[in-house]
């Protein structure tokens, strides 16, 4: 299983680009990189997912080294309403268990006017 | 719309008296999995599905049962429930490519009580 560690909380102001780390140094050849938002009392919402170099979508970017032992997630120009949890995954299958996709406590990012 | 579908969304019910959650999705995906989420623990995942009559375990099975008999349907059993399965149930589904899941989507939750 490729365990990942992030932070458990993070600050930022309205206006600023957030980037969010996540250490996956056990991740696997065929593991993919999948991100999701939670807002409270709300199920995960899938934000971007990839496996190498740089995606980027209409909501963020991802970015993953060459050694895939991280990623970031970039917010550009977050709102009030960008204060959620955020959760990376690392797997290669859509199971639970030992080899499965673990969603961990996630990052708390907290937005302040 | 796409979207998956539970209920009850609240439940509040006593020790050992059987009990069903319902889960449905309308993308025709083959993937679906439930998950329990406490407060300091995140998200856990306590059965998957692959595909029709094709279930396994996830990180937290103990005192659940689910089956898959239709495509789109996915219920959570609690055959006797206990307060330590107090918590907020989720159910998702996605794709497969391969074995790789796509994007999940999850359901709006089941606010569960066991007194």
């Amino acid at each position: 299983l490729a365990k990942t560690t992030q932070p458990i909380s993070m600050d930022s102001y309205e206006g600023q680009e957030v980037n969010i780390t996540c250490s996956h140094n056990n991740i696997a050849t065929n593991d993919y990189i999948t991100w999701y938002q939670q807002f409270p009392s709300q199920g995960p919402r899938f934000i971007i997912q990839g496996y190498k170099t740089k995606v980027t979508n209409e909501v963020a970017s991802l970015f993953i080294p060459a050694d895939r032992k991280s990623s970031t997630l970039s917010l550009p120009r977050v709102s009030l309403s960008d204060t959620a949890v955020y959760y990376c995954l690392v797997g290669p299958y859509s199971g639970g268990g030992a080899d499965g996709l673990t969603f961990g406590k996630g990052t708390h990012l907290i937005i302040q006017p | 719309e796409a979207q998956v579908t539970q209920n009850p969304r609240y439940l509040i019910t006593v020790t050992g008296k059987k009990l069903t959650v319902t889960c449905s999705q309308n993308m025709n995906h083959e993937y679906m999995s439930w998950y329990r989420q406490d407060p300091g623990l995140g998200l856990r995942q306590i059965y998957y599905s692959m595909n029709v009559e094709v279930t396994d375990k996830g990180d937290v099975p103990e005192g659940y049962k689910v089956s898959r008999k239709e495509k789109r349907n996915f219920p959570l059993i609690l055959e006797s429930p206990s307060p330590n399965q107090t918590s907020l149930y989720f159910c998702a589904s996605s794709l497969l490519l391969g074995l790789a899941s796509y994007e999940q989507y999850f359901g709006p939750g089941t606010r569960l009580t066991v007194t």
